[in-house]
Order: structure tokens, then sequence, then C-alpha cells
């Protein structure tokens, strides 16, 4: 049974790098044709696309975020990551590691894990 | 970008009675479209995609219909449990991005 689990500190300072971690188990990240994402919801907001990853590292990203967002890839560990940049107070959310199905539609999701960007 | 616009924004209702929610695309993603419901302090749930085709372990009270710009998500006979926040979700571009509407809350009326 495919599960992902997010991981990562829960507060980070304004202008520091949010970094989170979505642990794959029960599918190898490598072994299908999908693009792994993330995506994030903030406090009482709706959802926003992130980015996706490949197992081959190739990535893409929302366009208002790209300056600031690198998703990597670590098959080894079955892992993909993120990080998120220069941080705001905007960047507060819950923040999902998923995957898709055929389409592009997110069949399987973490439980999330909430980000408090604060001094 | 392509936009996602859901209404109404909350849609109150009777358990027992038809809900219907919908979603406009700026553009046509033909039926590229699925729908998802989240229940507070869970992730989303896909309900939906390709515009109408359920996902496995989604009751048949579930249904969506509409292609290019018009789509509607509409649940027959309310239970307690469908009381929750719906959004659609569009995945017509490729490369991406992907976007969501804003989402419609579903209250007990």
């Amino acid at each position: 049974q495919l599960q992902l689990q997010e991981s990562g500190p829960g507060l980070v300072k304004p202008s520091e790098t949010l970094s989170l971690t979505c642990t794959v188990s029960g599918d190898s990240i490598s072994s299908n044709n999908y693009y792994w994402g993330w995506i994030r919801q903030p406090p009482e907001k709706g959802l926003e696309w992130i980015g996706s990853t490949y197992y081959s590292g190739s990535t893409y990203y929302n366009p208002s975020l790209k300056s600031r967002v690198t998703i990597s890839v670590d098959t080894s560990k079955n892992q993909f990551s993120l990080k998120l940049s220069s941080v705001t107070v905007a960047d507060t959310a819950v923040y999902y590691c998923a995957r898709p199905q055929d389409g592009n539609y997110y069949v399987s999701w973490g439980q999330g894990t909430l980000v408090t960007v604060s001094s | 970008e392509i936009v996602m616009t859901q209404s109404p924004a909350t849609l109150s209702v009777s358990p027992g009675e038809r809900a219907t929610l919908s979603c406009r695309a700026s553009q046509s993603v033909r039926r590229n479209l699925a729908w998802y419901q989240q229940k507070p302090g869970q992730a989303p749930r896909l309900l939906i995609y390709g515009a109408s085709t359920r996902a496995t372990g989604i009751p048949a009270r579930f249904s969506g219909s509409g292609s290019g710009t018009e789509f509607t998500l509409t649940i027959s006979s309310l239970q307690s449990e469908d009381f929750a926040v719906y959004y659609c979700q569009q995945y017509n571009n490729w490369p991406p991005p992907y976007t969501f509407g804003q989402g419609t809350k579903l209250e007990i009326k």
C-alpha cells in the first residue's frame, strides 16, 4: 500500500529556507512514469500546486514560485524533497506531497505538514 | 495560467437533498478536470477524474459532468459525511502548472 510521509521543521524564520522531505513507501519513485508533486495550503485557504519531479530529476515549477523553489529526488532513499528560499509569513501553510495517476491528478497524498514562518 | 473559478463559495443543503457544485476554467481544459473532497485536518481525497470518472471506492452518489470550460459535481443524496470542502483541479497543461479552484464549502442547512 502506497504511503507518503512529509517531514521537516515546523518553524522557519523569515528570509530563511524551508526544507521538506517526502518519504515514499509501498512504491518505488523510479518504477513508474509519475511526476511526484508538492502542493501547499495556507491556513483556511485553497490548494496551490508548487511543483513536481520525475525520478530522473526533471522538474516543473509553479511560475509564481519558480525563482525560490527547488525540488529534487533521491531514488536511493525513495524520497523527494522541497526547498523554498527567502520565505515570508505568506509561505505559512500545510505542505503536502502527492503522487498522480495516469493523468496529472493526485490519487495519493501525504498527511501534510504545517510549516509556520515566524521569527 | 489557467484560472479555475468555483461557485458558489458556500452551499447550504439539507441531508438527503441534491448538491450541485460548479467549476469554470478560463480556457478549455477539455476533460482534464478532477474533483477532490477535503475534510478538516485531512488531505484532499480524489473523487472524480477525467471530468466524470469516479475514483476507486467513491460512492455512486458522486457524479461529474462537463467539458471544455464548464464542469459540475453533483452529489445526488447528501449524507452526513459529505459535508466538506470541494476543489476542482485542471491538469490539461503540459508542461504544468496545474491549478485548483478556490473551493466550495458544502455545509449542512
